[in-house]
């Protein structure tokens, strides 16, 4: 099955520069390629996602890239602020956008220093 | 707004209790899911439906059923509860047409702990 690898586990940014986070996925057939939020004490949600047939996509401060050769995506977050303060989680799928569910890496914890 | 429910946000069980978590979703969505969130771990997937009665293993189902009656209503079932199955448990529905394709939909979470 597919694997997902999501690196660096904690990320300390002061505000206002970017955070990158990386994620790997082991499964060629993988198309569907989603980030989740998930602020302390609530439940995960969807901030941008990326199909395999684009290589970047970008929603204001935030973008993902994807280079399917190399299986990996990225997520870009630019001027980071307070409320960026979050775990977040890459995803990966091959099941026509996540129908038979989705393979997460583990997680990040982006601290954001004042 | 898409809704997911989950009935019991906190439950403390005994070694060898039958557990039943519940999950309600009003947006019609065939396919449902269970997840277990652990520290360090991320989310991880038990099982899954993609329409009422049936049902389909995730990557860790060991331990654990489902029930799915209905369409809006998925449980996922701890048959004897275990120390190693203390966790978050998370239901999800997936929108699977329209602009949000792909969109997984979370419940608030039930924290389960097993004595």
């Amino acid at each position: 099955g597919e694997n997902v690898e999501q690196h660096p586990s904690t990320l300390s940014v002061q505000e206002g520069d970017s955070a990158v986070i990386k994620c790997t996925y082991s499964d060629s057939a993988s198309n569907y390629f989603p980030w989740y939020k998930q602020e302390l004490g609530k439940r995960p949600q969807l901030i941008i996602d990326i199909r395999s047939n684009v290589g970047e996509k970008k929603d204001q401060r935030i973008a993902v890239t994807l280079n399917k050769t190399a299986k990996h995506f990225s997520l870009h977050i630019t001027e980071t602020q307070p409320e960026d303060s979050a775990v977040y989680f890459c995803a990966a799928s091959s099941s026509g956008g996540g129908a038979d569910g989705l393979t997460f890496g583990k997680g990040t914890h982006l601290i954001i220093q004042p | 707004d898409v809704k997911v429910t989950q009935s019991s946000r906190y439950l403390v069980k005994r070694t060898g209790e039958k557990v039943f978590l519940e999950c309600v979703q009003d947006m019609d969505h065939e396919n449902m899911f269970w997840y277990r969130q652990d520290p360090g771990l991320g989310l991880r997937l038990i099982y899954f439906s993609y329409d009422v009665k049936m049902k389909e293993k995730g990557d860790i189902p060991e331990g654990y059923s489902v029930s799915r009656e209905k369409k809006e209503r998925f449980s996922l079932i701890l048959e004897s509860a275990s120390t190693n199955q203390t966790s978050m448990y998370l239901c999800a529905t997936i929108s699977l047409g329209g602009s949000n394709t792909g969109e997984l939909f979370f419940g608030e979470g039930s924290r389960l702990t097993v004595l």
